[in-house]
């Protein structure tokens, strides 16, 4: 059974440029959580979508965005790119809440300069 | 909100020792899960422990949830190369409406053979 995919998975973005990430998870997983990991920060929360609605949002500002579609795929946008977003971002599906666990994709490591 | 610190950020191994890593919570949780993320690579499922003092084992790692359900431990008998990553915990919260997840920073584990 195919696992979590992620595209595409290396970006070089200029500051200011937009970005859109894509993700599509494990057939029949519903639930799509996004990641942004940094090696001094670790793996920080940016939001879930279940069903197209998003459940849960983390700490980032509005520059940072997603939405899910009805085939539960999922994409999130980065918006006036700053320096300090280069990070893996990292993809997590599950069939519910997660609380049996997340399968993560591989990433896209996106490098602004 | 819900922190989960993990200690040691880093640890280094002959092969053959063990080696333990700590997760503690600021709020009791529903759950705990642990997830190894090898070098280069995303991060992986390995568990998640529910019940108050529960202890799982896979092969030589063990696997333990506090009484008060506020902190897990990871312990690795006989360390192996294979065994070298980042080892994360990740706190389960079922008291809003919604489960939400919280990472530790994780700990880096080298081996040396």
């Amino acid at each position: 059974k195919a696992g979590v995919t992620q595209t595409p998975r290396y970006l070089i973005k200029t500051r200011g440029q937009q970005v859109t990430l894509s993700c599509s998870p494990i057939s029949g997983h519903r639930s799509v959580s996004w990641y942004q990991q940094t090696p001094g920060q670790g793996l920080q929360f940016l939001f879930e979508y279940f069903s197209e609605t998003q459940r849960n949002k983390g700490n980032f500002p509005g520059r940072f965005s997603g939405r899910q579609f009805s085939n539960s795929r999922s994409e999130m946008n980065v918006s006036t790119l700053e320096l300090g977003d280069s990070a893996l971002y990292l993809c997590a599906s599950s069939l519910g809440q997660g609380e049996d666990g997340y399968t993560f994709g591989s990433g896209t490591r996106l490098t602004v300069v | 909100g819900q922190q989960v610190m993990q200690i040691p950020q880093y640890q280094h191994v002959q092969e053959g020792e063990d080696f333990t890593t700590y997760c503690n919570s600021s709020t009791t949780l529903s759950n705990i899960q642990w997830y190894k993320q090898r070098p280069g690579g995303h991060p992986v499922f390995l568990i998640q422990l529910v019940k108050s003092g529960e202890v799982k084992k896979q092969k030589r790692l063990t696997f333990q949830f506090g009484e008060a359900k506020k902190n897990s431990s990871l312990h690795i008998t006989a360390t192996q190369t294979t065994d070298v990553g980042t080892y994360f915990c990740a706190g389960g919260d079922s008291g809003g409406s919604n489960y939400k997840l919280t990472f530790g920073k994780g700990t880096l584990l080298t081996v040396n053979p």
